[in-house]
């Protein structure tokens, strides 16, 4: 049973540019959480979605982010027309269920870099 | 301050040593984790302990939750080298909709030399 994966790993993109990152949950997983992680500090989360449905994005930018995890598929995270100060790891998590003492299983990350 | 603040912020040791790391929170939760994070690599999660619960044992962690204090402490002994790696705690609050939401401090960056 694979891990939750991200990819790209390493993501280079220039001011204006769109990143699209990607995350494939871990077999039977249905649930899925973005966090992002600034150099030395936590992760800080972003979005929860359940199969085709945003459940709870208060972390999110109001601007450029957005989120989706289509019936068929990887959850994407997209940043349009990236900043420099977009720069960090993004991680995703993604659980079986969601229940009181479910722990997050992460992916590796993607670390985007903005030039 | 934020939720979840791991103290200290970085710790050297030598192996066979133990490591005490502390982490405060300043809201009610429904539990407590702790995760372990080696550079450049995802989390990997260690040890849950939830908030009617006062101390839980997993192989060489021992984690402790004081909710008076809003704190908790992880003591991994006997440590190795391999258990070099960054500590982060992190809180899931006591509401029905933050499951998932689970608020991370900066974490404990710890160094186990040979």
């Amino acid at each position: 049973n694979a891990g939750v994966m991200q990819n790209p790993r390493h993501l280079v993109r220039r001011r204006g540019q769109e990143a699209r990152l990607r995350c494939s949950p871990m077999k039977g997983h249905s649930h899925v959480y973005w966090y992002r992680q600034l150099p030395e500090e936590g992760l800080k989360f972003m979005v929860y979605l359940q199969k085709e449905n945003i459940i709870d994005e208060s972390g999110m930018p109001k601007e450029r982010f957005s989120a989706e995890f289509p019936k068929e598929g990887p959850s994407i995270l997209r940043i349009q027309q990236v900043v420099r100060g977009d720069s960090a790891a993004y991680f995703c998590a993604s659980s079986p269920r969601r229940a009181d003492g479910e722990k997050l299983f992460f992916g590796s990350g993607t670390q985007l870099s903005v030039l | 301050s934020q939720q979840g603040e791991e103290d200290p912020q970085a710790l050297s040791i030598q192996e066979g040593e133990n490591a005490t790391m502390n982490c405060s929170y300043k809201t009610s939760i429904n539990n407590l984790q702790w995760y372990r994070q080696n550079s450049g690599r995802g989390l990997v999660h260690l040890i849950l302990i939830r908030s009617n619960e006062r101390e839980k044992h997993s192989g060489r962690l021992r984690v402790t939750l004081d909710t008076s204090k809003k704190s908790s402490s992880l003591l991994i002994t006997a440590s190795r080298a391999a258990d070099t790696a960054s500590y982060f705690c992190a809180t899931d609050a006591r509401a029905t909709d933050s499951w998932g939401k689970l608020q991370f401090g900066a974490g404990t960056q710890v160094v186990v030399t040979p």
